[in-house]
């Protein structure tokens, strides 16, 4: 166990919709990243937050946002949802610089 | 740019043979990191090593053992008298800091099976 918590395990859902992915952190790590994981792009960064802040961009469309709380957990909203969108997405959190990502186990998207 | 290579992507294997998962990493950075993670059919990504660009020592663990050579940019990992347990998907990862952030790049990823 990792220690990363992300809520839904499984979300189907239809065109056009909107979802919001939820994270937990490692107790302790400031740092929670987003990635996204499909057949043909791998694992891709979307974004990364520290503290609360935005630190990093990755390739994350404009129809997808995310926030870090002050509590630290983190949310990636996805709207107007195409078919393309459905991949599993990944938080992962960190402690700070080099530190090993530690991931939760993933939200499978799958739009319909 | 950083970029991960991992040209082997798939391998199947009998179980109890060695097998080797090939690693190659791209970076203009002189500090920087390397990952393997595994990740099992149940789905959630397993960190198993970093190693910092300074510390070219090979390291065991138990029957993981990991090779980097810094003059063939190359980050090696080999399991040893594999188990079926060992079935996954291996992602090699590189990590530099840029701009107060950590930039973590995946590989492809190789997809290993061992058969019984």
């Amino acid at each position: 166990d990792s220690g990363v918590t992300q809520t839904p395990k499984h979300l189907i859902t239809a065109t056009g919709q909107r979802v919001t992915l939820r994270c937990s952190p490692r107790s302790g790590d400031l740092s929670v990243y987003w990635y996204q994981q499909s057949l043909d792009q791998g694992l891709q960064f979307l974004i990364q937050y520290y503290n609360g802040e935005e630190r990093a961009k990755g390739n994350i469309l404009e129809r997808f946002s995310a926030q870090q709380f002050p509590d630290l957990h983190s949310e990636l909203n996805l709207s107007s949802l195409e078919l393309g969108d459905s991949a599993l997405y990944f938080c992962a959190s960190s402690v700070e610089g080099f530190s090993p990502l530690h991931f939760g186990n993933g939200t499978r998207l799958t739009v319909t | 740019a950083q970029k991960v290579t991992q040209a082997q992507t798939e391998i199947s294997v009998v179980e109890k043979e060695d097998v080797t998962l090939d690693c190659v990493y791209e970076t203009r950075d002189t500090t920087y990191y390397l990952f393997w993670y595994k990740q099992p059919p149940s789905g959630e990504l397993v960190f198993l090593i970093r190693r910092n660009s300074f510390d070219e020592q090979n390291e065991i663990s138990g029957r993981y053992s990991w090779n980097f050579q810094k003059s063939t940019s190359s980050f090696n990992f080999t399991i040893t008298a594999s188990q079926v347990v060992d079935s996954a998907v291996y992602f090699c990862a590189l990590s530099v800091f840029s701009q107060g952030a950590q930039k973590l790049v995946f590989g492809q990823g190789t997809r290993l099976t061992i058969n019984p």
